[in-house]
């Protein structure tokens, strides 16, 4: 029963630095999700994968890319890191209309 | 637009105690409202959902009623318990849509039980 799986789980990098995030899950969903969470401002989404083959923005975009790299894994990079995206990141999975699976998060520091 | 307000916190509470965490919404018609968990370390996870008005949503004793005429969808505990610590985050997603990625989180609310 691993659900969906994110690593690393911490992770601090200098600013100006790349890094990516891994997310793999095993309940063969077809939709993928990437979010933020940051205090007071609930989850933000940053890109989703509705379907293999496919990537759309979410509500902040910005300074993130992403690949889905099969059904089953949907990975996130922050090619120069900065300051701001110091947060949060959880990778989610989920059919439509259906609740959605979430990782137990990346906590990541931007020095 | 569509958006949700949820009370803000920490809400500290004592074991058996009555829960309530307000919410409201902004939103066209009817949408779905979800409450959502985050224990600690952890990712969010569904407690309860309502997809039309008047439902009740509700799940480990917790309840939530979909309010149309107040837009509202508060959530309550008869008796918490120190286990019900956690964040809990009100959502919405717009009518019509069944993808998550439109799915609306509030800010959450950090809630702590004292034994």
């Amino acid at each position: 029963n691993a659900g969906v799986t994110q690593t690393p789980k911490f992770q601090v990098l200098k600013t100006g630095q790349s890094m990516t995030l891994q997310c793999a899950q095993d309940m063969n969903h077809n939709s993928m999700y990437w979010y933020r969470q940051d205090p007071g401002m609930g989850l933000r989404l940053i890109y989703y994968s509705a379907s293999e083959g496919t990537t759309d923005k979410g509500e902040v975009p910005n300074g993130y890319n992403v690949s889905r790299l099969n059904k089953r894994e949907f990975s996130l990079r922050l090619e120069s890191a900065a300051p701001s995206q110091t947060s949060v990141y959880f990778c989610a999975s989920s059919e439509p209309g259906e609740p959605q699976h979430f990782g137990d998060g990346t906590r990541l520091s931007i020095l | 637009g569509n958006s949700v307000t949820q009370m803000e916190g920490p809400v500290t509470l004592s074991e058996e105690a009555f829960l309530t965490i307000n919410c409201t919404y902004t939103a066209t018609g009817y949408p779905s409202l979800f409450w959502y968990v985050q224990y600690p370390g952890e990712g969010l996870q569904l407690l309860l959902k309502a997809t039309k008005a008047d439902d009740k949503g509700s799940n480990k004793g917790f309840e939530a009623t979909y309010r149309k005429e107040t837009t509202s969808f508060h959530l309550e505990k008869g008796s918490v318990q120190v286990s019900d610590s956690a964040v809990y985050f009100c959502a919405l997603r717009p009518f019509g849509y069944s993808s998550a990625s439109k799915i609306i989180f509030g800010s959450g609310t950090r809630l702590s039980i004292r034994p």
